[in-house]
């Protein structure tokens, strides 16, 4: 099955650029979308497609996927935007099916 | 506005069975796939099932499958797990998720609340 490797933890000081990578095989070749979980909340869609921001979502928040990483960048981190981030693909092999990644958490110094 | 709001969560004994329900409303449902996806205290984000707008595809991760069974009633915008022979690792908040997207670029926005099911004796 395919697997997706985030790094545990990332700090960051507010104001400064934070980034949050994915491991995959060939994983530029899929479409990556990225979620942001805070404490005792549902996950919120922030990043779809690998650089697409849904409504809503600040352009502090950007995208992107190449090779065998994809990256979720958080520019001018705020306080706010501390919380758990996990990408995820769409695995359409002969057993189709969702993977999240191991998830990141970000926090702001 | 879009909502999705589950219920059905709670206490049940290792073996045991129980049945989660997810009401959407502010949207068409029947032109959307579903999913639900859990968490376990403390951890990270888990795929458990997925159900085409039709019924026609349905997909379960390997954890769960042959024990739970997704479905949906798209006459009543509702979406169902049902959990049968539960185990103490299927405790874990229990989301259900549309999907956007298509094709090969499938992601899920929103989610609804969650909903607890704890499985001890």
């Amino acid at each position: 099955s395919y697997v997706l490797t985030q790094p545990p933890s990332v700090s960051v000081a507010p104001g400064k650029t934070a980034r949050i990578t994915c491991g995959g095989n060939n994983i530029g070749s899929k479409s990556v979308h990225w979620y942001q979980q805070k404490p005792g909340q549902a996950p919120v869609l922030v990043v779809y497609d690998d650089s697409d921001r849904p409504s809503g979502i600040p352009e502090r928040f950007s995208g992107s996927n190449s090779g065998n990483t994809a990256t979720l960048t958080i520019s001018r981190v705020e306080a706010g935007d501390e919380a758990d981030y996990y990408c995820q693909v769409w695995d359409s092999s002969s057993d189709p099916s969702y993977v999240f990644g191991t998830g990141t958490k970000v926090t702001v110094l | 506005e879009v909502q999705l709001v589950e219920s059905g969560g709670g206490l049940v004994k290792p073996g045991g069975s129980l049945r989660l329900s997810c009401a959407a409303s502010g949207f068409t449902f029947s032109s959307y796939s579903m999913n639900w996806v859990r968490q376990a205290p403390g951890k990270g984000l888990e795929w458990v099932s997925s159900i085409s707008s039709s019924s026609s595809y349905i997909y379960y991760a390997d954890s769960v499958k042959g024990r739970f069974t997704i479905s949906r009633d798209n006459a009543k915008n509702s979406l169902y797990l049902q959990m049968n022979s539960l185990r103490a690792e299927d405790t874990a908040v229990y989301y259900c998720a549309r999907v956007g997207g298509g094709g090969n670029k499938n992601w899920f926005d929103p989610w609804g609340q969650g909903t607890l099911v704890t499985v001890s004796s």
